[in-house]
């Protein structure tokens, strides 16, 4: 079966680093995705990987392994605006995304 | 960018009558939408995939009778939650895919429509 799994909640500091892991099992694979979704608000596009390796992108970064089917997304110099969930999601060989439950992060001052 | 509209953003409805959630790609021609239910602490669920021009594809445990999709035109997929219940009472959400768009394939979402049955 596809599978997504992500932490249910983390905990961090403004100002500190935080990294946010994602295990997947798909039925083919076409890329890995993490968008950010603010309560009540609809998810909002972070980042996409289809090859190995780290992807940058301002503050936030992404990481892919397609051989251990890993994927994290890192956040650096936390804002307490970065409070939110994080959902990673798989898109498989049909070209449809598979959500991962989400993991709220927690941003403490 | 891609821009999708979602309306309403909150409906309140008695239960037992019918609600219609529309879902506008305004700057592109969506030819695929997905249509999402959320639940309070939970992730995205896939309801159904609208083509235009065909029927939707529902995803199982889905009452296609209960949720009827339409996607008559290229920018336009609507929901309709028929005879709501309060268990119905969730987050829904689209979200169109840009034909020939880079990397991330064009997935773009809505706003949302936050539906409560009483």
């Amino acid at each position: 079966g596809q599978n997504i799994d992500q932490p249910t909640e983390m905990t961090a500091t403004e100002g500190a680093i935080v990294q946010i892991n994602c295990t997947y099992q798909t039925s083919g694979f076409n890329g890995l995705f993490w968008y950010q979704q603010h309560a009540g608000e609809a998810p909002t596009f972070l980042s996409y990987n289809v090859l190995d390796g780290l992807e940058e992108k301002g503050r936030f970064s992404s990481f892919l392994s397609r051989s251990k089917g890993y994927s994290y997304l890192l956040l650096k110099e936390l804002q307490m605006k970065d409070s939110a969930s994080y959902l990673c999601a798989g898109m498989d060989s049909n070209y449809q995304l598979i959500w991962g439950a989400g993991t709220k992060l927690i941003i403490k001052p | 960018g891609a821009v999708v509209s979602q309306h309403p953003s909150w409906v309140i409805c008695k239960s037992g009558t019918s609600v219609k959630i529309e879902c506008r790609s305004l700057d592109f021609q969506a030819t695929t939408m997905f249509w999402y239910r959320q639940f309070p602490k939970q992730s995205l669920m896939l309801m159904a995939t609208s083509n235009e021009g065909s029927k939707a594809t529902y995803e199982q445990g889905v009452e296609k009778d209960k949720f009827l999709i339409n996607h008559a035109s290229l920018t336009l997929s609507t929901l309709t939650v028929t005879s709501a219940h309060p268990e119905d009472s969730s987050f829904y959400i689209c979200s169109a895919r840009r034909p020939g768009e880079g990397a991330n394939y064009g997935y773009t979402f809505g706003s949302g429509t936050r539906l409560t049955v009483v």
